[in-house]
């Protein structure tokens, strides 16, 4: 069965760097999506994609992320310079047409920032 | 905005018993739809459930059935014959109907429950 992958699972950096968390979202899904976790709280929505654009985006989706389909098969998004607030479990979904269809996840990312 | 409540961080049942998850949420919207998502240690988060806020009819997935209470914003999971593999954090979500313009999932902080043998 498809499923959506993240690479990779684990990524410590410092504070002030970039870095770039990448997801491969099931072939024929249309809708991306970023969700983060900070340890002990809620999933929270980030940002969701669609015709290579951002179709919606929370207020914790600031100018320090972006988000990408370089390719046509990855669906990125980028840290310009972390915070030690950005660590976090990062989870991309994606989904197969319009938003009211099931959304499946990935395992996640850890980002750890030191 | 929505805010989707999971009062119960932790429960427990012994394995063939049956246990009930809760999920409250408030809205203001009348068309959206609710989902129980299942994580198992080190897995991704998986559907287990989801229900459509217009349909009266409790949504069922085999051993997992939900009652939902539209009036009271009311969204428990229940789950029968627990079986080992039922050992995961669920997580209760909130949709709004996509001709909204929202996309997003609001999830609940997660119930952490454990099937003992």
């Amino acid at each position: 069965e498809p499923e959506v992958t993240q690479t990779p699972s684990h990524q410590v950096t410092q504070m002030g760097q970039e870095v770039i968390l990448r997801c491969v979202p099931i072939s024929n899904h249309l809708y991306f999506y970023w969700y983060r976790q900070i340890l002990g709280q809620k999933v929270e929505f980030l940002v969701s994609f669609y015709n290579n654009e951002i179709s919606e985006k929370s207020e914790i989706f600031d100018d320090q992320f972006s988000v990408e389909r370089p390719d046509g098969s990855n669906f990125t998004l980028k840290i310009r310079s972390t915070k030690l607030e950005d660590s976090a479990m990062y989870f991309c979904a994606s989904s197969p047409r319009r938003g009211d269809s099931e959304q499946y996840f990935g395992p996640g990312t850890r980002l750890t920032v030191t | 905005a929505q805010t989707v409540t999971q009062s119960q961080p932790e429960m427990s049942v012994q394995e063939a018993e049956t246990v009930t998850l809760s999920c409250t949420y408030d809205t203001s919207e009348n068309n959206y739809y609710l989902f129980w998502y299942k994580q198992p240690p080190s897995r991704q988060m998986i559907l287990v459930i989801r229900q459509e806020a217009y349909k009266q009819q409790n949504a069922t997935e085999n051993r997992f059935s939900v009652n939902f209470q539209k009036a009271a914003k009311s969204f428990s999971l229940k789950i029968s014959d627990s079986q080992l593999g039922d050992t995961a954090m669920y997580f209760c979500a909130f949709k709004a109907y996509s001709g909204a313009g929202s996309y997003q999932l609001t999830f609940g902080k997660g119930t952490k429950l454990s099937v003992i043998p």
